[in-house]
């Protein structure tokens, strides 16, 4: 089983800052990483695919990079509704996915 | 417009069956791949199963295998989850879910699950 591993577990960001989350899986998943973000309440929201390709309707602010191992969310300047929960999941190992634990972004 | 809507949660003993549906809509359900994802109170969340679309291709979470089958009905447009010698630790959230292109094995496409509680 491929292990995702996500940093930090939270992260405090004051809103308009920049944020950085990290992901790291256990063995190469090549490009084949999509990040979720969760609010209380809703199901997760498919925001990256493709290690860096936005899904339909997520604002540019919004950009992933990475391949192989080491992947990474960027959110360039936080808005108020970005406080939330974020996933990263590794779809490469058909048909065993794992998701990452979760990373929090909060309100600093 | 892509609709998932899962059924069948409950409360039940620990060592019960129970069996989750997933009605889809607004999508040709045969041309997609599916999955099942639960989510335990205040965690994170927990891939646990996906069935290709002609059901040829099948997956189990290490928690779950041997005690859930995943099966689908294209005719009827479900996915199903049989969940049998249930646990305490298979308490969840659990939702259906879709990829988000026929291509794309990411899930864009969610449910708004079903509550399933294991006590007794």
């Amino acid at each position: 089983e491929i292990v995702m591993t996500q940093s930090p577990a939270t992260l405090s960001v004051s809103p308009g800052e920049r944020a950085t989350l990290s992901c790291r899986a256990s063995q190469s998943v090549s490009s084949n990483l999509a990040w979720y973000q969760q609010k209380p309440g809703q199901a997760p929201r498919l925001l990256i695919y493709g290690a860096s390709t936005r899904a339909t309707g997520i604002p540019a602010r919004f950009s992933g990079s990475g391949s192989g191992t080491e992947f990474t969310l960027t959110i360039s300047s936080l808005q108020s509704e970005d406080f939330a929960v974020y996933y990263c999941q590794q779809y490469n190992n058909w048909p065993r996915w794992t998701f990452g634990q979760g990373t929090k972004v909060e309100i600093k | 417009e892509v609709q998932l809507v899962e059924s069948g949660g409950g409360l039940v003993q620990p060592g019960r069956s129970l069996r989750l549906s997933c009605a889809a809509s607004g999508f040709t359900f045969d041309d997609y791949a599916m999955h099942w994802v639960r989510q335990a109170p205040g965690k994170g969340l927990e891939w646990v199963s996906g069935i290709s679309w002609n059901s040829g291709s099948i997956g189990y979470a290490d928690s779950v295998k041997g005690r859930f089958t995943i099966s689908r009905d294209n005719a009827k447009n479900s996915l199903y989850l049989q969940m049998n010698s249930l646990r305490a630790e298979d308490t969840a959230l659990y939702y259906c879910a879709r990829w988000y292109q026929p291509a794309v094995a990411a899930f864009g496409y969610w449910g708004q699950g079903t509550l399933v509680t294991v006590s007794s």
